[in-house]
């Protein structure tokens, strides 16, 4: 069984603050790693991923996440964000082997604050 | 490439009654997931399809179901409508190569308001 958490579900930061979204996981297999965000009113769409190799991984709008394997986490940053950033954020995890399910965390709404 | 579309939009409903919500996945995609979006509960998964065969399930009632079409569309279906089941429903398509490593593409969603 596999699982994420989220440990914050709200964030608001000042604009041209930096940030830092925290997710951990829980996985009895090898995972795969996933930052989604959501705007207002739409679907989810992919920020970035983890698969292997890199554990920096860079990815859409100047956001990157580090996996790291010994504390289960994943936590999404960006060294400055803008109003646009305003969305909510979900951390997902997918196990290797098989045709395994994609578990979604809980989500975080970070807050851009002019 | 046109993305997921989901039809309709938005959708009010009774107690007791039943929902159909449909899902076109991009081009190519053969897998298609349904997912459960509530405050506070974030994305529930509720099944996947791949190739017309339900790959995967979540937990949720057997009121919940689905189904995937030989062109890859698919449709899932509440019966007996809840309050609870008010939500936003959400469609993913994907390669689905399997192993898990697949990025997922959302639709829209579709907002079910039961009264």
């Amino acid at each position: 069984a596999q699982s994420v958490t989220q440990l914050d579900s709200q964030v608001p930061v000042f604009e041209e603050a930096p940030v830092e979204l925290r997710c951990n996981y829980s996985s009895s297999v090898s995972v795969y790693l996933f930052w989604y965000v959501q705007y207002p009113n739409q679907g989810l769409q992919l920020l970035l991923k983890y698969l292997s190799g890199s554990t920096l991984v860079k990815g859409i709008n100047g956001f990157e996440a580090e996996f790291n394997k010994s504390q289960t986490s994943f936590h999404l940053r960006k060294p400055s964000v803008h109003i646009s950033d305003t969305a909510e954020y979900f951390c997902a995890v997918s196990g290797d082997g098989g045709y395994q399910k994609v578990t979604f965390g809980i989500g975080t709404k970070l807050q851009v604050i002019p | 490439k046109a993305g997921v579309t989901q039809t309709p939009r938005y959708l009010i409903k009774t107690r007791g009654q039943q929902v159909t919500l449909s899902c076109s996945p991009i081009s190519g995609h053969r897998s298609v997931s349904w997912y459960q979006q509530t405050p506070g509960q974030g994305l529930q998964f509720l099944f996947e399809y791949f190739s017309e065969t339900q790959r995967n399930k979540g937990n949720f009632p057997g009121r919940f179901s689905g189904r995937q079409f030989s062109n890859s569309r698919s449709e899932m279906n509440v019966s007996t409508l809840e309050l609870g089941d008010s939500a936003l429903y959400l469609c993913a398509s994907s390669l689905a190569r399997g192993m898990g490593r697949d990025e997922q593409y959302f639709g829209p969603g579709t907002r079910l308001t039961v009264t």
